[in-house]
């Protein structure tokens, strides 16, 4: 298994433009998380689903966050628009019912 | 509201004396705690557990213990190797078994040679 991918890596992206990361989780993972590191707050919780279905959005900082979760093998966080305050490391991680979570190598982003 | 906490921003560590990293929760409900450890441009990755029914957990040169009554928990590593430096997140499991994962702000451990 390839673990979790995330794409991209690295995102350079103008204030004001719209910015879509993605996430393929490890196949019959049933929980997806997408979190974001800072210096401040470490790694916190934006969103998650269970079996495609949001289940807690309550970490989405601004209505400027959306997620979604089409398919069992996909999932999309947009930040539309984006502002130099998102700048940040943005995992995406997937893991069985109850068990540790396998993580994505990230994308950093960075709005200037 | 940090509901995961760890106060350490760093800590440096000569190559084979032991690292201590600490945490601290408030929620009395959380039931299983979780460490994991973050290379540079890497994801983290899972370390070692602890369920809320034990106060010590062995693996290897890794070691957690957990104090409910102080709503705590460190992490030994022992000996420390330079391959231990990294940043290094505690985790706690959110109550309800509901498979989130509440993380503190990372402690960054550089062993030095």
């Amino acid at each position: 298994d390839a673990g979790v991918i995330q794409s991209p890596r690295h995102e350079v992206t103008e204030m004001g433009q719209e910015v879509t990361l993605r996430c393929k989780p490890i196949s019959g993972h049933d929980y997806l998380f997408w979190y974001r590191q800072t210096m401040m707050r470490g790694l916190e919780l934006l969103i998650y689903f269970n079996n495609n279905v949001p289940i807690d959005d309550s970490g989405m900082p601004e209505d400027r966050f959306s997620a979604k979760m089409p398919n069992a093998s996909f999932s999309t966080l947009k930040i539309q628009p984006s502002e130099p305050r998102d700048s940040a490391v943005y995992f995406c991680a997937s893991s069985l019912a109850w068990g540790g979570y396998t993580f994505g190598s990230g994308t950093r982003l960075t709005v200037v | 509201d940090q509901q995961v906490k760890q106060n350490s921003p760093s800590l440096s560590v000569q190559e084979g004396r032991i690292s201590i990293l600490n945490c601290d929760y408030t929620n009395s409900m959380f039931d299983y705690f979780l460490w994991y450890k973050k290379y540079p441009a890497e994801g983290p990755t899972f370390l070692i557990s602890i369920s809320s029914i034990k106060d010590k957990n062995e693996d290897g040169r890794f070691t957690v213990f957990l104090n409910k009554s102080a709503k705590h928990l460190s992490l030994h590593i022992v000996p420390s190797q330079p391959g231990d430096s990294a940043v290094y997140f505690c985790a706690a499991s959110a109550p309800g078994n509901t498979g989130k994962l509440i993380f503190g702000q990372g402690t960054t451990l550089q062993v030095k040679p």
